[in-house]
């Protein structure tokens, strides 16, 4: 166990919806980071927050949004929702937000599932 | 942000020492090598990290060779639960910590 929460731990909806995905960080991590995981394109980095401030983006696309609240657990909101963005989505953690010396720690995922 | 080589698959029997490569030949100075883990549609893991020196820990070893071009993930003991995709990752330390994962190498522990 990681110490790192993700709910739910799958779901399922229809194309054009929006959906709502929340983490929870490890006890003292600052740090959050989101990722997707798809069969064709492997493990990609969609956007990181520190201390409730976006640090860092990826790939993520103009339908998908995040945020970190105050207490430091944090939401991916995917709107709009297409067959494409079937796929595993994986919350991070670290203690830091800079520098390259902060193991993370991952979450068990949200499997997604557009139909 | 230096790329990274690993072969796409090996085999090791159980209770064997896994040796899984990377190749990283653009790496700078100021880089860490880190390793992680994912166990079939599990979250990654995080197994091991470096600079220059080798480092050890409970999980594994790694050995960064002097040149800091490559270096060798060592599994001590190999066990079936170790079948894993095991990936390699280059990051600056002036990076945020994000993580770019490439293609991974998947190690498959055979009885």
């Amino acid at each position: 166990d990681s110490g790192v929460t993700q709910t739910p731990k799958h779901l399922i909806t229809a194309t054009g919806q929006r959906v709502t995905l929340r983490c929870s960080p490890r006890s003292g991590d600052l740090s959050v980071y989101w990722y997707q995981q798809s069969l064709d394109q492997g493990l990609q980095f969609l956007i990181q927050y520190y201390n409730g401030e976006e640090r860092a983006k990826g790939n993520i696309l103009e339908r998908f949004s995040a945020q970190q609240f105050p207490d430091l657990h944090s939401e991916l909101n995917l709107s709009s929702l297409e067959l494409g963005d079937s796929a595993l989505y994986f919350c991070a953690s670290s203690v830091g937000g800079q520098g390259a010396s902060y193991e993370q720690y991952f979450g068990p995922g949200t499997r997604l599932t557009v139909t | 942000d230096a790329k990274t080589t690993q072969p796409p698959s090996m085999d090791c029997a159980e209770g064997r020492a896994a040796n899984l490569p990377c190749n990283h030949s653009t790496i700078s100075g100021n880089e860490y090598v880190y390793w992680y883990r994912q166990i079939h549609s599990q979250g990654p893991q995080y197994i091991i990290h470096g600079l220059k020196n080798n480092e050890t820990n409970e999980m594994a070893s790694l050995i960064i060779t002097e040149d800091r071009k490559s270096s060798t993930l060592i599994l001590p003991h190999a066990t079936l639960r170790d079948t894993a995709v095991y990936y390699c990752i280059v990051i600056p330390s002036s990076n945020t910590g994000k993580l770019i994962f490439g293609q991974g190498t998947t190690l498959q522990v055979k009885p």
